[in-house]
């Protein structure tokens, strides 16, 4: 199984500051024949389902503020916030689907400072 | 509007079997990949099992593996999943989340509010 790590585990950052977290995979999760990453980023608040942020590692879902940026290759990813907003408090997951079982990450708690 | 609302939660003792629904709607619902994903009480998220949209093909987590059952009947735009010798460990909130494709290998770009599965004596 592909392994999936986050770090941190959790941040605090000021409001209009930016906010990185980093996605690790144990093994590489970009399929070569189409050169996508099978990497994805959800965001989930108190009491709610988790919400589709980015795709293939850098897209950005339809209706996601601009703010909110994926990147990264291979085993190597990050999302960012360049700007955080008080309704940016939430749990940030990776997953991979690039092989079963999909995994997520332990997921990065963000608040505001 | 894509809506996807699950149903059949409860609470069931250990090595008893429950089978939840995922009705959904908004969407061509045969045209899409479905997935359950579960939330242990204040844990992280854990994908449990994809089908394709044609029902063809379905693929499981570990930890259900051999005892959970994923299906569809896209006559009724409706997925289920079929938990038979349930134990403590599977105690969760079970979502019912749709792929972004047609292929099984694809993220969930939207996610029911989930139904809560209580295994205990």
């Amino acid at each position: 199984d592909i392994v999936m790590t986050q770090s941190p585990d959790s941040l605090a950052v000021s409001l209009g500051e930016r906010a990185t977290i980093d996605c690790k995979s144990s093994q590489s999760v970009l399929y070569s024949s189409n050169n996508k990453n099978y990497l994805a980023w959800y965001q989930q608040k108190p009491g709610q389902p988790p919400k589709l942020l980015i795709y293939w590692a850098s897209t950005r879902e339809s209706g996601v503020p601009d703010r909110f940026s994926g990147s990264g290759s291979g085993t190597d990813f990050t999302l960012t916030i360049s700007s955080l907003q008080a309704e940016d408090v939430a749990v940030y997951y990776c997953q991979q689907y690039y092989s079963i079982p999909f995994t997520f990450g332990p997921g990065t708690k963000v608040d505001i400072k | 509007e894509v809506q996807l609302v699950e149903s059949g939660g409860g609470l069931v003792q250990p090595g008893g079997s429950l089978r939840l629904s995922c009705a959904a709607s908004g969407f061509t619902f045969s045209n899409f990949a479905m997935h359950w994903v579960r939330q242990a009480p204040g844990k992280g998220l854990e994908w449990v099992s994809v089908i394709s949209g044609s029902g063809d093909n379905t693929y499981y987590g570990d930890s259900v593996k051999g005892r959970f059952t994923i299906s569809r009947d896209n006559s009724k735009n409706t997925l289920y999943l079929q938990m038979n010798s349930l134990r403590a460990e599977d105690t969760a909130v079970y979502y019912c989340a749709k792929g972004t494709g047609g292929s099984c290998f694809s993220g969930h770009d939207y996610w029911g509010q989930g139904t809560l599965v209580t295994v205990s004596s």
